[in-house]
């Protein structure tokens, strides 16, 4: 696609549930981000994969949040039994190359909200 | 602890009147982004800044990164009402990803230009 696609856009789910983000990137990029981003505030970094390296997950805020990337493409941020605390909004972003030269490509994120 | 702070967090000022926002931090950066946030929306690309002292503009907004690489500065000359959004100043740093960067955020500065 010529973006980087999220979905779904909006997720509730009930505390102690697990949830699925999912994130298409643009094709070829090789390096993919996903950020957090609470109420109206600036980007807390999550993780970050490039190509066949093992990623940087320094990031992930517990042992409940992981993330994989299939095939160099699409990604997932799996979160495990959901504590109120998660309500954000998740956004994934690549780049083009090893780094943020170029700048990033965001997707228009996943408002997550924990009930 | 914030690597990148912003300030101010909150602006709202009358069409026409001129601002600038600031980002600092005690670590130096290889470069340092701009951008800008709509409600709903992933952060977009403004400017990257390298070389120390450097500044580039953008119409009515003007970048300078500091000399010594630690903070920049954005000024909006005659703000319009179609500046409003939320500016994010983001630094690159290493990863452990050999050869390869990631961006950190500030927590970003909410403008509201007023009619």
């Amino acid at each position: 696609g010529a973006g980087v696609s999220q979905s779904p856009s909006n997720k509730v789910t009930e505390k102690g549930k697990d949830v699925e983000l999912r994130c298409d990137p643009i094709s070829g990029h090789t390096a993919l981000y996903w950020y957090r981003q609470s109420l109206g505030q600036g980007l807390e970094f999550l993780i970050y994969f490039q190509g066949n390296s093992a990623p940087d997950k320094s990031g992930l805020p517990s042992d409940r949040f992981s993330a994989e990337r299939t095939g160099g493409s699409v990604s997932t941020l799996t979160i495990q039994r959901t504590q109120q605390e998660d309500s954000a909004v998740y956004l994934c972003a690549d780049s083009d190359r090893r780094g943020p030269y170029n700048g990033y490509t965001f997707g228009s994120g996943t408002r997550l909200t924990v009930v | 602890t914030q690597l990148l702070e912003q300030s101010p967090q909150f602006l709202s000022i009358q069409e026409g009147e001129n601002l600038t926002v600031y980002c600092n931090s005690s670590s130096v950066f290889s470069s340092l982004q701009w951008y800008r946030q709509e409600p709903g929306e992933g952060p977009v690309l403004l400017v990257t800044v390298v070389t120390g002292g450097e500044v580039k503009k953008l119409k009515r907004l003007t970048f300078q990164f500091g000399d010594a690489r630690k903070d920049s500065s954005l000024h909006i000359t005659a703000a319009q009402p179609g500046d409003t959004g939320l500016y994010l100043c983001a630094g690159a740093q290493t990863t452990i990803i050999q050869g390869a960067q990631k961006l950190v955020f500030g927590q970003g500065t909410r403008l509201t230009i007023n009619p």
